[in-house]
């Protein structure tokens, strides 16, 4: 079974430009997540969605980030215009969702490492 | 306030030196505990959920363990590959979302 897939790996920019990130969950996955882990830290939830519909972004700066999921499957984060603060690594994880409630366990892809300079 | 604390921040050890990581919580409604690995370069990965206290899980040389306070991670003749970061999470049963702690560094040296 493919697990999730991120995309780039690696991004550098200048502070105030834009940068988007790709996450493909795994298949059937019906709840996606987008972290943010500063280095030293745990993961911090930014956007959880279920389908293609939020259940959570209240850790979400939405004067700069936003995030979509269109159809139920992909998901893009935004940061637009980037600070030096944003520098950090950007987790996508995914779960299932069983009938009657959910399956906890969340797995993470390999995350995007930005550098804001 | 919902919280997880894990220690020690670091902790070396020569291979077969067994030891115990620790994860305390304090949160308003504990669904389950979850334990990852993560190595430099990746993203967490799976290890174990508890549900209840008194509940134990293993895995190779991995135990982990659970009170109604905390849990820990218990590792016996580690090896050199079992050097990461480990990271102890609280699933919360008011929105299934994880509070995570820090995680704890080991390293393993032969």
């Amino acid at each position: 079974e493919a697990g999730v897939a991120q995309s780039p790996r690696y991004k550098i920019i200048e502070k105030r430009q834009s940068v988007a990130f790709w996450c493909n969950p795994i298949s059937g996955h019906a709840t996606l997540y987008w972290y943010q882990q500063i280095l030293g830290q745990g993961p911090k939830l930014l956007i959880q969605f279920q389908n293609n519909g939020v259940v959570d972004d209240s850790q979400l700066p939405k004067d700069r980030f936003s995030a979509e999921r269109l159809k139920g499957v992909d998901s893009t984060l935004k940061i637009q215009p980037a600070k030096l603060e944003d520098s950090a690594v950007y987790l996508c994880a995914s779960s299932a969702r069983l009938a009657g409630g959910y399956e906890e366990t969340q797995y993470f892809g390999p995350g995007t490492r930005l550098l804001v300079l | 306030e919902d919280q997880v604390t894990q220690s020690p921040e670091a902790l070396r050890l020569q291979e077969g030196e067994s030891s115990s990581l620790n994860c305390s919580y304090t949160v308003s409604g504990l669904r389950g505990l979850f334990w990852y690995r993560q190595d430099p370069g990746k993203g967490p990965e799976f290890l174990f959920t508890l549900y209840s206290a008194g509940e134990e899980k293993e895995k190779e040389r991995l135990k982990a363990t659970l009170t109604k306070k905390e849990s820990f991670l218990h590792i016996t003749a580690p090896k050199p590959e079992d050097s990461a970061t480990y990271l102890c999470a609280a699933l919360m049963d008011s929105n299934y979302q994880l509070i995570w702690g820090a995680g704890t560094k080991l390293i393993i040296k032969p």
